[in-house]
């Protein structure tokens, strides 16, 4: 399958301050890319959908301004997360949309353990 | 709003033991259907998917899922687990058409013991 890599995959940061993660697509182009969240023991929530030279889609709920999407190229996006808090900490998981028609296909990344101290 | 329930959150199982997984919607439109399988460190694969036709769908490493329209529901199915199976097994749908807004079940973690 498709490779999708995310950067980095674990994170410590302080309170207070800003966390930048990456989402790569390596073998294939996306102009579509998503972040989600997942707390212990619960779903994948999605919280954004990311598009290419365009503003992302946010979920309800979700802060526009304290998770900054940007996707500048169709093989990258990121998302920032920005004045971090304790309740921000959280494992955060991008997947990449490989647009096939009948075989398209969303491949992971393998997640970014987030933990503000 | 919709939502993707799974029902067994751990599964502990001996090999060869025959496997089901239940999954169900909350939707009356139009769903795609996914189970995605994440093994111990590694990234989320699919394992198979429904979009139409014949609603017995086959997966990769002998899984297959059966939709069922009128029970809302989408269980995976493995006849004979290996040690190999032992994961996290995720349920998701979307309901608006190809892979926008994919929501996830919470997951059912599987043991597969020797």
């Amino acid at each position: 399958g498709a490779v999708v890599s995310q950067h980095p995959s674990r994170v410590i940061c302080k309170s207070g301050t800003s966390v930048k993660i990456e989402c790569r697509s390596l073998d294939f182009q996306a102009t579509t890319m998503f972040w989600y969240r997942q707390f212990p023991k619960q779903s994948l929530m999605l919280m954004a959908t990311s598009n290419e030279g365009s503003k992302a889609t946010y979920e309800q709920g979700v802060e526009k301004d304290k998770f900054l999407i940007n996707h500048a190229s169709l093989t990258l996006s990121t998302l920032t997360v920005t004045s971090a808090h304790p309740e921000d900490s959280s494992f955060y998981i991008c997947s990449a949309l490989r647009d096939r028609g009948l075989n398209t296909e969303a491949f992971f990344g393998q997640g970014t353990r987030l933990t503000v101290v | 709003a919709q939502s993707v329930s799974q029902h067994n959150h751990h599964v502990i199982l001996s090999e060869a033991a025959s496997l089901e997984l239940g999954c169900n919607y909350s939707y009356g439109g139009t769903v795609n259907l996914f189970w995605y399988v994440q093994y111990p460190g590694q990234h989320l694969q699919l394992l198979l998917k429904y979009f139409s036709g014949d609603p017995l769908v086959k997966g990769i490493k002998g899984f297959e899922a059966e939709f069922i329209k009128s029970k809302f529901s989408f269980n995976l199915r493995k006849p004979s687990v290996q040690w190999s199976d032992t994961a996290e097994y995720f349920c998701a749908v979307t309901i608006s058409g190809g892979y926008n807004k994919l929501i996830f079940g919470a997951g059912t973690r599987l043991a597969v013991h020797p």
